[in-house]
């Protein structure tokens, strides 16, 4: 079966730090995988999606980027973290279809981010 | 693109009772309706989903229902248990790897 997995599971930074956050997905070959923030009492943002190693897709202009260095691992980074980057950060993948269609996506566990 | 409205925000229900969820979408291209359950600190999980060529789709206590001509479907949770009790979103989507959420909806299962 297939699992995904976020670290770390809390990060407590300060203004102005650099952020990296590590995904991975096991059990499958080739998925499409995403970066979603949840702002608190809030619902999900798609802020990155990739298709496959080194493709990236921004939703949204921000302090952040991405980077999928291995088929099943994407990162979510940032230079200099801002107040507002806090948040729970989401890593989602997805079955990759031959062509474009419904694909279900199954979520991680989540970091939660504090800046200070 | 797509805007996803989700109602109510909260919702408080006796254990026992049923819970409805609505959600409205704008496009009508999208044709595929995941349900999700988020329990405090943890990820969303799929409970539910349900594609446009369907208009119900049960499992077990739980049930979705899709009206394409209105744009709205909806989560139906029957006999609830305080195990229930988490936020739910809905989304909707017409693939190319975009999924539009709604803004959630507590749901607090009172024993």
């Amino acid at each position: 079966s297939q699992t995904i997995h976020q670290w770390p599971a809390t990060l407590v930074q300060p203004v102005g730090s650099p952020l990296s956050l590590e995904c991975t997905v096991e059990g499958t070959s080739n998925p499409n995988l995403y970066w979603y923030r949840q702002a608190a009492g809030r619902g999900l943002q798609l802020l990155f999606y990739s298709v496959g190693i080194g493709q990236i897709s921004s939703e949204v202009p921000q302090n952040l980027s991405a980077s999928r260095p291995q088929d099943r691992q994407f990162i979510l980074s940032s230079k200099k973290l801002l107040l507002s980057d806090s948040g729970f950060y989401l890593c989602a993948w997805s079955v990759r279809l031959a062509a474009p269609g419904w694909e279900t996506q199954y979520f991680g566990p989540g970091t939660r981010l504090l800046v200070l | 693109g797509e805007n996803v409205e989700q109602h109510p925000s909260t919702l408080s229900v006796q254990e026992g009772d049923s819970a409805v969820i609505k959600c409205t979408y704008s496009d009508s291209a999208s044709n595929y309706f995941p349900w999700y359950k988020q329990e405090l600190g943890k990820g969303p999980q799929l409970i539910i989903d349900i594609r446009s060529n369907v208009g119900e789709k049960k499992d077990q206590r739980i049930a979705v229902t899709l009206n394409k001509t209105a744009k709205h479907f909806s989560l139906h949770i029957t006999e609830t248990q305080p195990e229930d009790s988490a936020v739910y979103f809905c989304a909707a989507s017409k693939g190319f790897n975009k999924f539009y959420f709604g803004s959630g909806t507590k749901l607090n299962v009172k024993p």
